[in-house]
């Protein structure tokens, strides 16, 4: 069965470094998103990524973060300078084109320090 | 208010009992509406969509209402591997079609 997968599972980073998460959606899938998940806490959206640029993103989605698709199969987040507070499981998902379904990658575990 | 609301649990209970979870959402224009697992620091996991008339499969039922605004998940029959947190999901007609999740109901349940 098709899955989204994710790397790194973990990363342990200085507060202001630069973070790269990436994620490999399910090939013919359309829609990706990014998710966060504060310990503890529950799952909060933070970007959609439709037809190559950003369809919407929450309130913590700042300038710090971007998404990009840069090539046919990667999808990644970066966080230019991580603060304490980013520290959370970062999920990616994505959907197919007419479902109702997305299907989330196992997480990257990110620590900030 | 909070979008999506459910009881945090936990629920501890026997093998073999039924239990119920709850939850109710605040944004009339949520077009559809799931129940997802998540085990310890794990993804969640799509259990089941569930649809105006109810839904079954297997042991698991889902019930939505509309006009209240509230949606349900039975389990009858729990197992031991049937522990794990239970998120109330919902998103609307947009175009990101993104997923807004509740702080999900914790079920633990005992041999």
């Amino acid at each position: 069965e098709p899955e989204v997968t994710q790397t790194p599972s973990h990363q342990v980073t200085q507060m202001g470094q630069e973070v790269i998460l990436r994620c490999v959606p399910i090939s013919n899938h359309l829609y990706f998103y990014w998710y966060r998940q504060i310990l503890g806490q529950k799952v909060e959206f933070l970007v959609s990524f439709y037809n190559n640029e950003i369809s919407e993103k929450s309130e913590i989605f700042d300038d710090q973060f971007s998404v990009e698709r840069p090539d046919g199969s990667n999808f990644t987040l970066k966080i230019r300078s991580t603060k304490l507070e980013d520290s959370a499981m970062y999920f990616c998902a994505s959907l197919g084109q007419g479902s109702k379904t997305q299907y989330f990658g196992p997480g990257t575990r990110l620590l900030v320090l | 208010r909070k979008e999506v609301e459910q009881d945090p649990g936990p629920f501890n209970v026997p093998e073999g009992a039924t239990v119920a979870f709850n939850c109710t959402y605040s944004n009339s224009a949520s077009q559809s509406f799931f129940w997802y697992r998540q085990d310890c620091r794990k993804e969640p996991k799509l259990l089941m969509s569930v649809y105006s008339s109810g839904n079954e499969d297997g042991r698991f039922t889902a019930q939505l209402n509309r006009a209240s605004q509230y949606i349900s998940l039975l389990i009858r029959d729990s197992k031991l591997s049937d522990s794990a947190t239970y998120l109330c999901v919902v998103n609307k007609r947009d175009s990101s079609y993104k997923l807004i999740f509740g702080s999900g109901t914790r079920l633990l349940v005992r041999p």
